[in-house]
């Protein structure tokens, strides 16, 4: 099965700077790559997603970038803001089948210092 | 409002003592399943089910049962809780079909202590 591992666990920037998760997956068959965000005591939003066929995909300050050939994607984060603070989980899976789900990577807590 | 509902969102009970925790969504979603989130451990996957009738292992199911007999409800049986399945549980649920990518709905969580 997918086994999805991803960096670090915890990531501390200042106010401003940038923030980049990473992660990596097992199973080349994969070709979707969402990233949940997760505030304290909250369920997990999606933030954005990418599909296998798209190297990049940006939306205002987050973007996501895909490897397919070393079987790894991040996650940017541009303009950090205190309110970015939270949990952060990479996921992975392949098309529909019988078989599909969703596999998580263990989560990053990024804290945006003010 | 599309939501997934979750209940309770807090129990504390006794090792032994069957509970069921509740999920339910709104959206007419085929695919639902139950996580478990642990510190350092992220979400795994319990159970899921591809529709009314069709469940399947995830990751994590020793301990857990699961049924679904109705499209919108998903339930999460513990037959026999023990300390170890104390956590935090989601349901989630998304459609399928085409398009292919639909991101999945979380419901806000089950906090489960089991003493």
């Amino acid at each position: 099965g997918e086994n999805v591992e991803q960096h670090p666990s915890t990531l501390s920037v200042q106010e401003g700077d940038s923030a980049v998760i990473k992660c990596t997956y097992s199973d080349s068959a994969s070709n979707y790559f969402p990233w949940y965000k997760q505030e304290l005591g909250k369920r997990p939003q999606l933030i954005i997603d990418i599909r296998s066929n798209v190297g990049e995909k940006k939306d205002q300050r987050i973007a996501v970038t895909l490897n397919k050939t070393a079987k790894h994607f991040s996650l940017h984060i541009t303009e950090t803001q205190p309110e970015d603070s939270a949990v952060y989980f990479c996921a992975a899976t392949r098309r529909e089948t019988s078989g599909s789900r969703l596999t998580f990577g263990e989560g990053t807590q990024l804290t945006v210092n003010p | 409002e599309a939501q997934v509902t979750q209940n309770p969102r807090y129990l504390i009970t006794v090792t032994g003592k069957k509970l069921t925790v509740t999920c339910s969504q709104n959206m007419n979603h085929e695919y639902m399943s139950w996580y478990r989130q642990d510190p350092g451990l992220g979400l795994r996957q319990i159970y899921y089910s591809m529709n009314v009738e069709v469940t399947d292992k995830g990751d994590v199911p020793e301990g857990y049962k699961v049924s679904r007999k109705e499209k919108r409800n998903f339930p999460l049986i513990l037959e026999s809780p023990s300390p170890n399945q104390t956590s935090l549980y989601f349901c989630a649920s998304r459609t399928l079909g085409s398009p292919p990518y639909q991101p999945q709905h979380f419901g806000d969580g089950t906090r489960l202590s089991i003493l």
